[in-house]
């Protein structure tokens, strides 16, 4: 089973921030986080992790809780390009399998 | 980003056909790929790990014997789905990570889409 836990849909207006919450109460000290999203029809593609400290790239930026229980993916100026369903997975390290769990299919409303 | 291609991208097969799967890594050695299976609306359901010289690990429910996996080279593993039936139709995704490298991305071909009619 997935060890996250994520609201199944968001809406976000076009040109604004999207944050996607992510609770992963029971997460490992040697548990990462890791972000992918999958639009329709196509394969998931990484977007960030991040292990205690918040993360950025050119994509999002990841905040994680000081007590690593839950974390939000901020997609800065959402367009209609984010629509997909994002996914928040906990692994050890990249050779660990990924367990999907359902995710939150985001909304860009233009 | 690296990139990981499937082939072919869509199939259409009749019922009790096999049909195989290829997932590649184009500029990058992969010791371990995963395949995963994705029905309509649902999430993706990891399917095995398939490992470079050695017999692919499946998860609880998939059967080895329907669901042939081969990793014989760095780059190259597939999937072969014998007789294969219309509740086999469904997206088959591939994935791999880098063989020593650092990077803890693990990146996702674009997918096959199986129909068996």
């Amino acid at each position: 089973d997935a060890k996250t836990t994520q609201p199944p849909s968001m809406d976000c207006a076009e040109g604004r921030a999207a944050n996607l919450p992510c609770n992963h109460s029971t997460i490992s000290g040697n548990e990462y986080v890791y972000w992918y999203r999958q639009i329709h029809s196509q394969g998931p593609q990484y977007i960030i992790h991040g292990l205690k400290n918040n993360e950025t790239n050119e994509m999002a930026s990841l905040i994680i809780t000081e007590d690593r229980k839950s974390s939000t993916l901020i997609l800065p100026h959402a367009t209609l390009r984010d629509t997909a369903v994002y996914y928040c997975i906990v692994r050890v390290n990249r050779d660990d399998k990924i367990i999907f769990g359902k995710g939150t299919r985001l909304h860009i409303l233009p | 980003g690296a990139v990981v291609s499937q082939h072919p991208s869509r199939v259409i097969c009749k019922s009790g056909t096999s049909v195989k799967i290829e997932c590649r890594s184009l500029d990058f050695q992969a010791t371990t790929m995963f395949w995963y299976r994705q029905f309509p609306k649902q999430s993706l359901m990891l399917m095995a790990t398939s490992n470079e010289g050695s017999k692919a690990t499946y998860e609880q429910g998939v059967e080895k014997d329907k669901f042939l996996i081969n990793h014989a080279s760095l780059t190259l593993s597939t999937l072969t789905v014998t007789s294969a039936h219309p509740e086999d139709s469904s997206f088959y995704i591939c994935s791999a990570n880098i063989a020593g490298g650092r990077n803890n991305e693990q990146f996702f071909g674009p997918g096959t889409r199986l129909t068996v009619l």
